[in-house]
């Protein structure tokens, strides 16, 4: 079955340190990946996506990701973390073209430690 | 452009009784999904709906049910609610092409008593 993992329910990562979150996903036909933050109280915020383009996907408030698929990974990064990056992250794919269908991983907390 | 809404934004209800979400996509999307998020079973996708047609459903009881009217609005209905209903619902629109990314709402928080 067509999946994705987020390693590590909960990062917390230093004021200024680089932020990593993880995600694999397992597809046999090529997949369309995405991230997704989201605040307290809110609804999902659209952070990138990959959809078979340019391997690095560079999104907004600074995240890029990385698509590698010998590692069927997609890996979602930051240089330098904010204060304001503490939320809770989604990383998602769909696979088939026309169908909207997303799934989720379990998602990554994310704290800041100033 | 406005986003995703949806109403209500919170709704607290009792068992068996039954309730209808609604959201209103992106001018322009023809797609809406639907999401059911807890804290145990995380994102779960409910049902999508293209152009007045459902193209897609998850797992879920006979319960969950939805419709799309012919300016995209769609509805999700859950009869015969149940204290597992509890739950973030949240709403997707997607323009249905090439894309491919979806853009949610800020949910609606049903909480069953």
């Amino acid at each position: 079955a067509q999946s994705v993992t987020q390693l590590g329910s909960h990062v917390s990562v230093s004021e200024g340190a680089l932020v990593l979150l993880r995600c694999n996903y397992s597809s046999s036909v090529p997949p369309y990946l995405f991230w997704y933050v989201q605040y307290p109280n809110q609804g999902l915020q659209l952070l990138l996506k990959y959809t078979s383009a340019a391997t690095l996907v560079k999104g907004i408030n600074g995240f890029e990701a990385e698509f590698k698929k010998s590692e069927t990974s997609f890996h979602l990064t930051k240089p330098s973390a904010h204060m304001s990056d503490a939320a809770e992250y989604f990383c998602a794919v769909s696979f088939n073209f026309g169908n909207e269908k997303l799934t989720f991983g379990t998602g990554t907390r994310l704290t800041i430690i100033p | 452009k406005a986003g995703v809404t949806q109403t209500p934004r919170y709704l607290i209800k009792t068992r068996g009784q039954q309730v209808t979400l609604s959201c209103s996509p992106i001018s322009g999307h023809r797609s809406v999904s639907w999401y059911q998020q807890t804290p145990g079973q995380g994102l779960q996708f409910l049902f999508e709906y293209f152009s007045e047609t459902q193209r897609n459903k998850g797992n879920f009881p006979g319960r969950f049910s939805g419709r799309q009217f012919s300016n995209s609005r769609s509805e999700m209905n859950v009869s015969t609610l149940e204290l597992g209903d509890s739950a973030l619902y949240l709403c997707a629109s997607g323009g249905g092409g090439s894309t491919y990314e979806q853009y949610f709402g800020p949910g609606t928080r049903l909480t069953v008593t």
